[in-house]
Formats: structure tokens, C-alpha cells, sequence
């Protein structure tokens, strides 16, 4: 069953901690993308990749960073720059002409 | 500069009723216009998609609407249950730019369907 699996579910930090998150997809897409989702407002895209060992900054990129070591993986790791972290975070892939297809999310909470 | 607006920020029907969601924008250059729906706690999924020539398109109970001239979006539900309790959240695809198709997300509409 073709998909993209977010891990973990929930995640916590602490101060001055950085986080990884999981992203890996087995739909064969060449592109991926991680967004951020707070309250009332739209996704913000963060970082995107349209090819393995390439990647591009979105529009809030200060305090992530990325890496496309695989077609499959797209970790994301907040860094302890990222002084509002507090949000729930989507991982999305796509292959041309079709929607973006997301996963489940992981909500990152500060301890 | 980009946007995409969506009314009501939220509406409360009762099952079985129908509703209609707005989504108003100020893309440029525009490519497609996309529905999703995304239930509490899980990712977005999509419900239609529609380019630049199409004014309609239908997926079940879900009918979505393009008038690219006013550039207006409505997203209709039809005999509602409860099961379409969520945020629906209209896109917009500002073409192929900077090396990737570029959307602009609006904030959601969140649909409560009460027994």
C-alpha cells in the first residue's frame, strides 16, 4: 500500500535540543516537501527537494535543515535556532502534473 | 502579493444538510486551484483539482467551482454526514517557478456536522 509515513506521531523538545523528523515515502515521487501548520493559518513551506542530493529552501527555512540522501527519505531536523517550533509539521511528495500527497503529520511541542 | 482567503472560518450544519465553502485569490500567475480535506490530526487529502478551463468538478459528494475571471472557488457538500467534519483547504498552484510548483494555502474552512 503506496504511502508517506511520518515518525513520530508526537514530539517533544527541549530547550536548546535539536529534533529529527521522519519522512519517507514509497511512491516512487522525485519531489518532496516539508511544511509547517500553525493555528488559523495556511501551510508554510519550509524546505523542498525535487531530486536526490538536492535541495531548496521555502519560505521559512531559518532554524531547519534538510537532507535527500534517498528518493525514499526526507528528514527534517529543527534546530535549536528555530525559537518557535511549536507546530505541527506535514510532509508532502509529488510527481509531475499530480497533487501533492501528505502525510499524517508530527506535532512538535517545547517541554 | 499571493493570497488565498476562505470563508467562513468555520460552520456548524446539521446531517443530511448541504453547504457551500468560499475561497477567493490573488494568485499570479495562476495554474490550478485544488481542494483538500484534512481530518483533525491527520495530513491533507485531495478532493478535486481543476485548471484554468475547467469550472467544475465533482468528486462524490463534493462538487468544486472555478470562475477564473472573478477568481473565485466554492467547494459544495451535498447530504452531509458526519464523517465531513474537517478543514477543507483551497490551493492555489502558482505555476511551475523557482524550480517547483509553487502553492499558496489557504487557512481552511473547519466543518463541524452535528447529529
Amino acid at each position: 500500500d503506496g504511502g508517506i509515513t511520518q515518525s513520530p506521531k508526537y514530539l517533544f523538545r527541549k530547550e536548546g535540543q535539536n529534533v529529527t523528523l521522519s519522512c519517507e515515502q514509497n511512491l516512487n515521487h522525485d519531489a518532496m516537501y516539508w511544511y509547517r501548520q500553525d493555528p488559523g493559518q495556511g501551510l508554510r513551506l519550509i524546505y523542498y527537494s525535487q531530486i536526490v542530493n538536492d535541495f531548496q529552501k521555502g519560505d521559512i527555512a531559518e532554524g531547519y535543515s534538510v537532507s535527500r540522501e534517498k528518493k525514499e527519505s526526507f528528514p527534517l531536523t529543527v534546530t535549536s535556532a528555530q525559537k518557535n517550533p511549536t507546530a505541527f509539521y506535514l510532509c508532502a511528495s509529488s510527481t509531475v502534473g499530480q497533487p501533492q500527497h501528505f502525510g499524517d503529520g508530527t506535532r512538535l511541542s517545547i517541554l | 502579493k499571493n493570497q488565498v482567503e476562505q470563508s467562513p472560518q468555520s460552520l456548524i450544519i446539521l446531517e443530511g444538510k448541504n453547504c457551500t465553502l468560499q475561497c477567493n485569490y490573488t494568485v499570479s500567475p495562476f495554474s490550478n486551484l485544488r481542494w483538500y480535506k484534512q481530518d483533525t490530526g491527520r495530513g491533507p487529502v485531495s478532493l478535486t483539482i481543476m485548471t484554468f478551463s475547467e469550472n467544475t468538478k465533482s468528486n462524490g459528494r463534493y462538487t468544486a467551482t472555478l470562475d477564473a475571471d472573478t477568481k473565485q472557488s466554492s467547494l459544495h457538500i451535498t447530504a452531509s454526514q458526519l464523517s465531513d467534519s474537517a478543514s477543507y483547504i483551497c490551493v492555489v498552484s502558482a505555476g511551475f517557478s523557482g524550480g517547483y510548483n509553487k502553492l499558496i494555502f489557504g487557512a481552511g474552512t473547519r466543518l463541524a456536522v452535528h447529529p
